[in-house]
């Protein structure tokens, strides 16, 4: 079974821009969360999309969004690029919104200059 | 006070030695326990998932519960050099079932 894909893997953007990175899901797995990865702050959880719906959000401000399509697929956007937003932006997913533990892909290095 | 804690610095160990993580949460409430490794430059991987009280062994890894003191632990024996790499404690929370995670423990397993 594939795990989680995301693309791509490595962006290098300029402050003011927009970036897109898409991520898809472990077949079977409906939800999908999305986290920044810094060396100071640590893992933060941005969203968790299920079923197309966004269930949680943290604490990040509406620059960051995203969404969930109907095979489960799911894209995050940051608009207004910020030198801060330098991170690795995971993606994870899992079978359910219950317990069950998440599994993460790759991640898209995000570098803005 | 944070979600999840993780307060030890780097630690390093012997080859062979047993490693010790530790681990406390705020929400008393929370179910799921979870502790992830993650090599430098990769991802997290899961390792270990611990749902009650107590211990939980898969080969050389133990993760210990205690949800009265709210706090989860992972012993690492007979530790390798491929053991070097952080470790990622997580917990669901109630209600809104995301995982929060803490900032993570550096090991080193010297040869």
């Amino acid at each position: 079974k594939a795990g989680v894909t995301q693309t791509p893997r490595y962006l290098i953007k300029t402050r003011g821009q927009q970036v897109t990175l898409s991520c898809s899901p472990i077949s079977g797995h409906r939800s999908v969360s999305w986290y920044q990865q810094t060396p100071g702050q640590g893992l933060q959880f941005l969203f968790e999309y299920f079923s197309e719906t966004q269930r949680n959000k943290g604490n990040f401000p509406g620059r960051f969004s995203g969404r969930q399509f109907s095979n489960s697929r799911s894209e995050m956007n940051v608009s207004t690029l910020e030198l801060g937003d330098s991170a690795l932006y995971l993606c994870a997913s899992r079978f359910d919104r219950g317990q069950s533990p998440l599994h993460f892909g790759n991640g898209t290095r995000l570098t803005v200059t | 006070q944070k979600e999840v804690e993780q307060n030890s610095g780097p630690l390093s160990v012997p080859e062979g030695a047993i490693a010790s993580l530790n681990c406390t949460y705020s929400d008393r409430g929370s179910q799921s326990f979870f502790w992830y490794r993650q090599y430098s430059g990769k991802s997290p991987e899961l390792i270990m998932s611990i749902y009650s009280n107590g211990d939980k062994e898969d080969g050389r890894f133990t993760a210990q519960l205690n949800k009265a003191s709210q706090y989860v632990s992972l012993l690492i024996r007979d530790s390798q050099p491929s053991d070097s790499a952080t470790y990622l404690c997580a917990v669901s929370g109630r209600g809104n079932n995301r995982l929060a995670f803490g900032k993570g423990n550096q090991v080193v397993v010297i040869p």
